[in-house]
């Protein structure tokens, strides 16, 4: 069965940065894109943006760009997204999504969630 | 971006009942539209997608209907376990953009 398993949850202080793990289990981790959301507290849901597990390849949203990092071990079906010069305002719980068919921007399997707390 | 607005932003109802959640496109989406389920303290599952394509596994009591810029989510029979939160998401253009979300609660 298909899982994601993400890293434990952080708290940083501002300025600093995080780098979280989504560890994919169940199915062939090159085939299918992995996608990054966050959900800061008692709020919606917000993309940040995607890896292609096979190329490398990244699409972030607009508002991330320069502060956020993605990559992938291929070796260990691992994920990652590293979010740089954190303040309060990126305090929110991190989900690693699954691609469904493959690219497109719905997700079909979701990891646990890491909670990022940012606080001086 | 565009902007999904979803109504009402929170709904009381009884088990039984049959609900109707809406959510509205700022431009045209054709069908890439999805609904997601989000209970509290966990990640959100896939319910409908392409507006209308019941996620395997998911009761035949949820379904959703619409295209271009409206489209709505109905649960014919409101369940125990329905009880949460639903969110609708644009797959149409990047950004993927989501609705603020419809909290569905015990009358």
């Amino acid at each position: 069965q298909v899982q994601l398993v993400q890293s434990g949850a952080e708290v940083k202080k501002p300025g600093a940065s995080v780098k979280v793990s989504c560890r994919a289990s169940g199915y062939t981790f090159t085939d299918y894109y992995m996608h990054w959301v966050r959900q800061a507290p008692g709020q919606g849901l917000e993309w940040m943006g995607r890896v292609n597990p096979n190329s490398g390849g990244t699409n972030f949203a607009q508002k991330f760009q320069g502060r956020v990092t993605m990559t992938r071990d291929t070796s260990i079906s691992t994920a990652y997204m590293e979010l740089r010069s954190l303040t309060s305002d990126d305090t929110a719980v991190y989900y690693c999504a699954r691609a469904a068919s493959g690219s497109g921007y719905y997700s079909d399997y979701w990891g646990q969630g890491t909670l990022v707390t940012v606080s001086s | 971006d565009i902007q999904m607005t979803q109504s009402p932003s929170s709904l009381s109802a009884s088990v039984g009942d049959r609900v109707t959640i809406a959510c509205r496109a700022s431009q045209t989406i054709s069908s890439y539209l999805n609904w997601y389920q989000q209970k509290p303290g966990k990640a959100p599952k896939l319910l409908i997608y392409a507006a209308s394509s019941l996620q395997s596994g998911v009761p035949s009591r949820f379904s959703g209907s619409g295209s271009r810029t409206d489209f709505t989510l109905t649960i014919s029979s409101l369940q125990p376990e329905d009880f949460a939160t639903y969110y609708c998401q644009q797959s149409y253009s990047t950004p993927p953009t989501f609705g603020g979300g419809t909290k569905v609660e015990i009358k």
